[in-house]
């Protein structure tokens, strides 16, 4: 079946180190997107890619990296930069024509 | 830029009860429009969505939304909550005609259904 999988499904970092989240889609779809989510806030773009080897800031890009080499991968990394980078982060990709967005079951990143 | 507001944060509606969930959007044109559930821990699972076709939108789980263009409004309605539907709910828009092709989504509702 086609699907997002995002791993590691939980992942605990120590303050300081970047940290790379997986997001791998078997879709076929051209854009992907990550979400940043926490409590009382609902979801907030981090970055999107609507095609290979290019992708665009959301609203809070400050402290993450993407990199869109492959169509079905877009891996977000939380830098050393991101000041509270503990929450629940969501991988999306959708199809050409915005009508249709599915979602990964999350990552939870802890850091301590 | 594109903004969600869903009214209330948290809703509690006792089981077999009509559950209410508001979202108002704001935009020039009509947007597609998305309800999404969410339960502790998961991902977003799709309710139901409007994209300029019928304004009575059926979703799964016995769920509808109404698009009124003139309120600027998407609310979800169920006849009757189930225990089963207790889990927070998002209101999102798509302006993917006008450029920015991403889900802006509201700050949520937790719906309760109480025994």
């Amino acid at each position: 079946d086609g699907g997002i999988t995002q791993s590691p499904k939980y992942l605990f970092r120590k303050e300081g180190q970047n940290v790379t989240l997986s997001c791998e889609q078997n879709l076929n779809h051209d854009a992907m997107y990550w979400y940043r989510q926490d409590p009382g806030q609902g979801l907030r773009l981090i970055y999107y890619s609507q095609i290979v080897n290019d992708f665009q800031k959301g609203d809070i890009a400050e402290g993450y990296s993407v990199s869109r080499e492959k169509k079905e991968s877009f891996p977000l990394t939380v830098t050393s930069a991101q000041k509270n980078p503990t929450a629940f982060y969501l991988c999306a990709s959708s199809s050409t024509g915005g009508d249709g967005y599915t979602f990964g079951s999350g990552t939870r990143l802890t850091v301590v | 830029a594109q903004s969600v507001t869903q009214l209330g944060s948290h809703v509690s509606v006792s089981e077999g009860a009509l559950v209410l969930l508001r979202c108002n959007y704001s935009s020039s044109v009509p947007p597609y429009l998305f309800w999404y559930v969410q339960y502790p821990n998961q991902g977003l699972q799709l309710l139901l969505k409007y994209t300029s076709a019928a304004t009575l939108v059926k979703g799964i789980n016995g769920f509808e939304a109404e698009f009124k263009k003139s309120e600027t409004s998407f609310h979800l309605t169920k006849p009757s909550a189930h225990m089963s539907d207790a889990a927070e709910y998002f209101c999102a828009v798509s302006d993917w005609d006008t450029g920015r092709r991403a889900l802006t989504f509201g700050s949520g509702t937790r719906l309760q259904v109480q025994p």
